[in-house]
Order: structure tokens, then C-alpha cells, then sequence
């Protein structure tokens, strides 16, 4: 057990829907990253978070977007689905950048 | 652009034997390597990292060796055990900066027992 929690573990949703995923940082934990992992992808990295600002940004769709809030949990926000976006979504985090990141179970997101 | 390389995607080892998985990176500016290992269903763990000051690290079964010259990579694990079967992913990252990883896309290790 890593730690982070994330929540929907599956998500089914139709095109131009949005949807929100949320993750649950390891507790002490201030840097929260997302990534998506397409089949047979690697990890994409989307953004990165730390303690509630911003810190870094990586292939991050227009259509995404993502916030960190007061108590440290993250949502990712994605709207306009398009088919393309079906993918594995993960949710990391380190106690600072630079560190070994830990990773939720991720949510898988289907777009019908 | 991919900058960081894992080739092969797939690799099958006897058990107790050694599996060596590699990776190649083409950005100069990467000073900090991670190894990960994820299972079905699972979210990546982390495994074992490596300093660019550095040229080896060891843990236990798993150790990492790092040629910069090469932009090379690879982690060892000696001996292999059937519990290793998953997907290994290296990452690295600039710890000045913005500290982005940057993940290959994975060799799945089958130990055959």
C-alpha cells in the first residue's frame, strides 16, 4: 500500500463528457503529480503540484486541467472527453520535487 | 521525442538466473534515475535510484549501474525469483529545475520458474 488514494477506480463516461478525478496524497507528502498511460505507453507526465501552487506542467492537454487543494489532495479535471483520452490515469506523490515518487492504483477511464 | 528509451519490450529469465533491463537517454541534462516495477492493476513502485555522481547503486537483489558516456542505464537483478514477473519502467529527471520525469515505456520481465 503506497499510500495514495485514488478515487474512481474506473470511470465509464460518453464523448464530450467531463469528468474529475480526485487523489489523496501519502500522508506528509506536499508534491502531487498526475500522468496518463496510454495502452502501451509509457507514463506521460501531465502536472505537477506542490503544496497548493503549481510547479511544473508536461503534455497536458488545453482540455485538462488540475488543482491542489488546503488539505493537500489533488483533483484532475477533464472535460470535452474525446475517445483518444481512454487511458490509465496515475496519481503520485514525494514528500518534495526531486524525491522517489509513490503511486496510487490509478483510475482507468473508458470513453464510450 | 521520446528521451528516454527502454528497448526491449519484453524479456523472459530462468529463475535464480540474472535479468539485466535496460535503458538509454538522450538528454544530457538528466542528473537523477529512478527504477520502477508495477504489477497488473497495481500503480508503479519504486524500486532502486541512482545519482549522476554516482555509477552503481545497490539494494539487496537490485542494483543499478549508470555509464553517462553512454547515456546508459541498466538495473541487475540477481538472483531472479518468479514474484519479479512485472513491468519495469526507468524515469529520469533534472533535480534543477522543474524536476519533470521522464518515464520509458516499460520492459516486461518474465521469470520462468
Amino acid at each position: 500500500d503506497s499510500g495514495v488514494t485514488q478515487t474512481p477506480k474506473h470511470l465509464i463516461t460518453a464523448t464530450g463528457q467531463r469528468v474529475t478525478l480526485r487523489c489523496s496524497p501519502r500522508s506528509g507528502d506536499l508534491s502531487v503529480y498526475w500522468y496518463q498511460q496510454s495502452l502501451d505507453q509509457g507514463l506521460q507526465f501531465l502536472i505537477q503540484y506542490y503544496n497548493g501552487e503549481e510547479r511544473a506542467k508536461g503534455n497536458i492537454l488545453e482540455r485538462f486541467s488540475a488543482q491542489q487543494f488546503p488539505d493537500l489532495h489533488s483533483e484532475l479535471n477533464l472535460s470535452s472527453l474525446e475517445l483518444g483520452d481512454s487511458a490509465l490515469y496515475f496519481c503520485a506523490s514525494s514528500v518534495q520535487s526531486g524525491q522517489p515518487q509513490h503511486f496510487g492504483d490509478g483510475t482507468r477511464l473508458s470513453i464510450l | 521525442d521520446q528521451q528516454v528509451k527502454q528497448n526491449s519490450p519484453s524479456l523472459s529469465v530462468q529463475e535464480g538466473r540474472i535479468s539485466i533491463l535496460n535503458c538509454d537517454y538522450t538528454n544530457s541534462m538528466f542528473d537523477y534515475f529512478l527504477w520502477y516495477k508495477k504489477y497488473p492493476a497495481e500503480g508503479p513502485t519504486f524500486l532502486i535510484s541512482i545519482s549522476s555522481i554516482k555509477d552503481k547503486n545497490e539494494d539487496g537483489r537490485f542494483t543499478v549501474f549508470l555509464n553517462k558516456s553512454a547515456k546508459h542505464l541498466s538495473l541487475h537483478i540477481v538472483p531472479s525469483q518468479p514474484g519479479d514477473s512485472a513491468v519495469y519502467f526507468c524515469a529520469a529527471c533534472t533535480t534543477s529545475g522543474t524536476y519533470k520525469y521522464i518515464f520509458g515505456t516499460g520492459t516486461r520481465l518474465k521469470v520462468l520458474a
